[in-house]
């Protein structure tokens, strides 16, 4: 079985300065990683995913993540950040190749707070 | 292409009414999923579909609950008697062999 945890709930950070919102996951078996935004009252939106090759993905709105097979983790960065980032963060994992079942762990989010 | 589209996107509901929430998955893709998200359980599977067949069901918390898939353009998940804790944001999201899951702008549900 897989689980991730985000173990920052909530992240304040001053416009144009840098953020790190930090994913850890457990796994048996190899997994592909994502995080997805959530802007206020929409769904989910990818912004990046490491499925393999480089362990530096990067995505969408300069937001870039490292996987690291070593410390399991697949920490999200973004080196200067504006106001429209403000919203929830969430990272997910599935098993690699597993017959086909898709199947996402989410962790419990990270509310990102720009303040201006 | 439109997205996935999910309607109703608000549906006010007194308790014990019976409540279906419906979804339009994104042409071609073969996996539909049904979350449920509140603040207290995050984001949790309800249920998936392959080809339109229920795959799993493991998350669907109870009887109450049941999900169809009667062709590839479309799926209802069905809450019969509706209770107040079942007031939350329910997304649909579809997908296809790449991984990626492509998520609807939800619906807000509130049993009074």
């Amino acid at each position: 079985a897989q689980s991730v945890t985000q173990l920052d709930s909530q992240v304040p950070v001053f416009e144009e300065a840098p953020v790190e919102l930090r994913c850890n996951y457990s796994s048996s078996v190899s997994v592909y990683l994502f995080w997805y935004v959530q802007y206020p009252n929409q769904g989910l939106q990818l912004l990046l995913k490491y499925l393999s090759g480089s362990t530096l993905v990067k995505g969408i709105n300069g937001f870039e993540a490292e996987f690291n097979k070593s410390q399991t983790s697949f920490h999200l960065r973004k080196p200067s950040v504006h106001i429209s980032d403000t919203a929830e963060y969430f990272c997910a994992v599935t098993p690699r190749g597993a017959s086909g079942t898709y199947k996402y762990i989410f962790g419990t989010g990270t509310r990102l707070k720009v303040l201006a | 292409d439109a997205g996935v589209i999910q309607s109703p996107r608000h549906e006010v509901t007194e308790m014990g009414q019976e409540v279906t929430l419906r979804c339009k998955p994104i042409s071609g893709h073969d996996y539909l999923f049904w979350y449920r998200q509140t603040m207290m359980r995050g984001l949790e599977l309800l249920i998936y579909f392959n080809n339109n067949v229920p795959i799993d069901d493991s998350g669907m918390p109870e009887d109450r609950f049941s999900a169809k898939m009667p062709n590839a353009s479309f799926s209802t998940l069905k809450i019969q008697p509706s209770e107040p804790r079942d007031s939350a944001v329910y997304f649909c999201a579809s997908s296809t062999r790449t991984v990626e899951q492509f998520f609807g702008p939800g619906t807000r549900l509130t049993v009074l």
